[in-house]
């Protein structure tokens, strides 16, 4: 069947500091993936969508100066969080799917970011 | 701007009972798709149900929802609460037919009472 794959699962990381998570599709192609923030007490906010073989596309608010994503291939999406401050926490999720609008998306478990 | 709409936050109702949770969107493309998913405590979501058919039922695992365009909506409903469907509802909508993108809603959380 078809998973993604998403660690690390928690990480801690000083105000200032950067920190890198990785998404890993198993069973299908992820010729799309979602990135996504859940702040506290909020829903997901969409950060960007990767496309593979087009241009990374940041949603208002999101810039890639701040949330660089790399999706070279069609099993493998990273994003980086550069300089984390407070409100930078929250559980980051990417969602992999096939590429078109009526497939589900497939999430990893999530990377839950704290801030110190 | 496209939008997802979820008007309760939080309902809380007993085991047993019939679930509603609704859903309207905002959207200009004529033809969206609308998804919910589920959240159980300290897991990823999960799809639960999916439409893209106007005035078509769709169901899965006891819930349904049926697409209305002329209303914008898909309200999440099931005829008897399980204590096991407490969870964080979304309901999404997919706009975009070249690079796939969903829009969530804020979130229903369902809490079912024994």
């Amino acid at each position: 069947g078809a998973l993604v794959y998403q660690y690390p699962r928690r990480t801690i990381c000083k105000s200032g500091t950067s920190m890198r998570m990785e998404c890993q599709a198993v069973g299908f192609q992820a010729t799309s993936v979602a990135w996504y923030r859940q702040s506290p007490q909020k829903t997901f906010e969409l950060i960007a969508l990767s496309t593979v073989n087009s241009a990374i596309k940041y949603e208002q608010n999101f810039t890639q100066e701040k949330f660089p994503i790399s999706h070279p291939n069609l099993s493998f999406s990273s994003m980086t969080v550069l300089n984390a401050y407070l409100e930078d926490r929250g559980l980051y999720l990417c969602g992999a799917s096939m590429g078109q609008s009526n497939e589900r998306l497939f999430f990893g478990h999530g990377t839950k970011l704290s801030v110190l | 701007g496209d939008s997802v709409t979820q008007t309760e936050g939080l309902v809380t109702l007993t085991e047993g009972l019939p679930v509603m949770l609704n859903c309207t969107y905002q959207t200009i493309y004529s033809n969206p798709f609308l998804f919910w998913y589920v959240q159980h405590l300290n897991e990823s979501p999960r799809l639960l149900l999916k439409s893209f058919t106007d005035n078509k039922r769709t169901e899965h695992q006891g819930f349904h929802a049926t697409l209305h365009k002329s209303s914008s909506s898909f309200h999440l409903q099931k005829s008897s609460a399980q204590l096991s469907d407490s969870a964080l509802y979304y309901c999404a909508l997919s706009i975009d037919t070249n690079a796939y993108k969903v829009i969530f809603g804020k979130g229903t959380h369902l809490h079912v009472l024994p």
